[in-house]
């Protein structure tokens, strides 16, 4: 079936470096994509998000990547602080406009001091 | 301050119990969800609402079910809990036309 997945289950990187956190989908009709960032005991936060006619798009020091051709997604964090650490979801919708998302796996991103 | 409340977030019970997890909204979005998510794992979506009297069952099977009977509240329902029903529930929002979801805290249930 149409899988949503993450390339990495866990990431340690030192504060003040920059963490790519990579996805892969399987759902080539999949036209927009959200990633999520979860804290401990916390329900999940939206980071950025990106439609498929679009291959880049910034925010506040995150960054999200998509390359329809292999179909991967990427979101950057520039300059990674400790309270970046957290578990970091893909989501995609697999077409559509009633927005059922799936989520991937989630990485773990953990900033060391 | 919260827009999207749920109740109870912590939950311990015994086999058989019927429970009821809240989940209300001030945001006024039209869609509401219900997202199961064992630790550390991904969130499986388990019923959807688009709006009032609209409900429907998600990708995962569940056991459980919803009613949105008004707009701001989409309490979720198991007539008889087991030990495999022990998981974090998820409610989350959504304005219509758009996939941006907007998630409560959680409610944690322990099924004994």
């Amino acid at each position: 079936g149409e899988s949503v997945g993450l390339h990495l289950p866990t990431l340690s990187v030192q504060e003040g470096d920059n963490s790519i956190i990579n996805c892969a989908y399987s759902n080539s009709a999949s036209d927009y994509f959200i990633w999520y960032k979860q804290e401990s005991g916390k329900g999940p936060q939206f980071i950025i998000d990106i439609r498929s006619n679009m291959d880049k798009r910034q925010g506040q020091r995150v960054t999200v990547l998509l390359n329809k051709t292999v179909k991967h997604l990427s979101l950057q964090i520039a300059a990674t602080q400790p309270g970046d650490s957290a578990v970091y979801f893909c989501a995609e919708n697999g077409g559509g406009s009633n927005y059922k998302l799936t989520f991937g796996k989630g990485t773990l991103l953990t900033v060391n001091p | 301050e919260a827009d999207i409340y749920q109740t109870p977030r912590y939950l311990v019970i015994g086999t058989g119990k019927k429970i009821t997890l809240e989940c209300s909204q001030t945001m006024g979005h039209d869609k509401m969800y219900w997202y199961q998510q064992d630790p550390g794992m991904e969130l499986h979506l388990i019923h959807y609402s688009y709006g009032v009297n609209s409900t429907e069952k998600g990708d995962l099977s569940s056991e459980s079910t919803v009613s949105r009977i008004r707009t701001e509240h989409f309490p979720l329902t198991l007539e008889s809990a087991r030990p495999s029903h022990t998981s974090q529930y998820l409610c989350a929002t959504a304005p219509l036309g758009t996939g941006e979801l907007f998630f409560g805290e959680g409610s944690r249930l322990t099924v004994l």
